[in-house]
């Protein structure tokens, strides 16, 4: 199994560009989320989905819009690029139900000029 | 806002000593996780305590937990220098949906 898979690794914009960051899991999990990690301040959820076609938002959803078509795939859009959207963003997924551990990708490094 | 947050910020030791690693969080929990972070790469899970847990072991690892003061505490025994890294806790407080992280604590490993 690949487990969870981000791409791109690495992306420059430039403030207003809008861009996808892709995850895809191959473990079946019903459970996908995205979390952005900033300096000193740990993960903090953006969204999060418990199925295909079920999205909910987490702490800091302004700004990203998720969907959820199938199982595998849950991908992450900017609309609008600014500035403080630098930040490396990883997806994670799990099983649903209580006390399964998160799955993480090896993120994506955004960074918007 | 952070659930949990991470004490010390950094840490510094020699291989062979033990690093103990403390977590504090706000509300009442399902359970607390631990999970480990190493430089450029996702993070990666390393043991699970449930709310009416009080310790647990896996290999190196001891976490506990007291719920009456909302702390937990990872212990990492005879350490390599393979152990540094960030480690970070996170507690589910919402049916698993909202798992909350720390601003973690860096471990560093000296051989």
């Amino acid at each position: 199994n690949a487990g969870v898979t981000q791409t791109p690794k690495f992306q420059v914009l430039k403030t207003g560009q809008s861009m996808t960051l892709q995850c895809a899991q191959d473990m079946n999990h019903e459970y996908m989320s995205w979390y952005r990690q900033d300096p000193g301040m740990g993960l903090r959820l953006i969204h999060y989905s418990v199925g295909a076609g079920i999205t909910d938002q987490g702490e800091v959803p302004n700004g990203y819009n998720v969907s959820r078509s199938t199982t595998e795939d849950f991908p992450l859009r900017l609309l609008s690029a600014a500035p403080s959207q630098t930040s490396v963003y990883f997806c994670a997924s799990r099983r649903q139900g209580d006390n399964s551990p998160l799955h993480f990708g090896n993120g994506t490094r955004l960074t918007v000029t | 806002s952070q659930q949990g947050e991470e004490d010390p910020q950094a840490l510094s030791i020699q291989e062979g000593e033990n690093a103990t690693m403390n977590c504090s969080y706000k509300t009442s929990i399902n359970n607390l996780q631990w999970y480990r972070q190493n430089s450029g790469r996702g993070l990666v899970h390393l043991i699970l305590i449930r709310s009416n847990e009080r310790e647990k072991h896996s290999g190196r690892l001891r976490v506990t937990l007291d719920t009456s003061k909302k702390s937990s505490s990872l212990l990492i025994t005879a350490s390599r220098a393979a152990d540094t890294a960030s480690y970070f806790c996170a507690t589910d407080a919402n049916a698993g949906n909202m798992l909350t992280f720390g601003g973690g604590t860096r471990l560093m490993v000296k051989p």
